[in-house]
């Protein structure tokens, strides 16, 4: 079992709202990623960081920001929420350093935003 | 960048019997090719892997072969049971810590 925890695990918001969606991991791992899933289920990387102070925008264009002040945590902001933000958002981490099984990715139960 | 494609969609199967799930990879540089199991209300988590110098891994019910010539590979479950039914995504990777790149899903539905 991954220890990557995701919180909270359902949010209902109203439009214009800043929300912080919260992703900590206790596998020291210097990589992680936040992934956007449609109701299709298709998984869209928004942003990763290979480590402290490392940011960087994923494939998918987000109106997101993130930040890694610290190894364990990796919190995704919205400043202003809209219906279009509707989604599940999954948090991943992953150990890019020492041996090959080191790639593995670790997934968090996600977070289900729904914007009204 | 690699595009992994991913199929059939949908699937469903009896239970007993077995379900196959195809994926082709682009990049020939890619070098390592996970499979993740997505339940309900859950996120991914991975049920097996393989790497480029293997063709072929086994873990009991569930086994994936790997045509590197052909690029593409493939998540095999024999004997079915309920508990399979899942969302099931396969991915494409080049190297330690590199992107991950996912194929769009299939929904597993094992009939009892």
């Amino acid at each position: 079992e991954a220890d990557i925890y995701q919180t909270p695990r359902y949010l209902v918001i109203g439009t214009g709202k800043k929300i912080t969606l919260e992703c900590s991991q206790t596998m020291g791992h210097d990589k992680m990623y936040w992934y956007q899933q449609d109701p299709g289920m298709e998984l869209h990387l928004i942003h990763y960081s290979y480590g402290v102070n490392s940011t960087e925008k994923g494939d998918l264009s987000s109106e997101s920001t993130v930040s890694r002040i610290r190894t364990e945590h990796f919190p995704l902001t919205l400043e202003s929420a809209r219906p279009s933000h509707t989604s599940q958002y999954l948090c991943a981490s992953s150990d890019p350093h020492g041996t090959e099984t080191n790639e593995k990715l670790f997934f968090g139960s996600g977070t289900q935003l729904s914007v009204l | 960048g690699e595009n992994v494609e991913q199929h059939p969609s949908t699937l469903s199967v009896q239970e007993g019997d077995s379900a196959v799930i195809k994926c082709t990879y682009s990049d020939s540089a890619s070098n390592y090719f996970p499979w993740y199991k997505q339940e309900l209300g859950k996120g991914p988590q991975l049920i097996i892997d393989i790497r480029s110098n293997v063709g072929e891994k086994k873990d009991q019910r569930i086994a994936v072969t790997l045509n590197k010539t052909a690029k593409h590979f493939s998540l095999h479950i024999t004997e079915t049971q309920p508990e399979d039914s899942a969302v099931y995504f396969c991915a494409a990777s080049w190297n330690t810590g590199n992107q991950f790149y996912f194929g769009t899903g299939t929904s597993l539905t094992v009939i009892p």
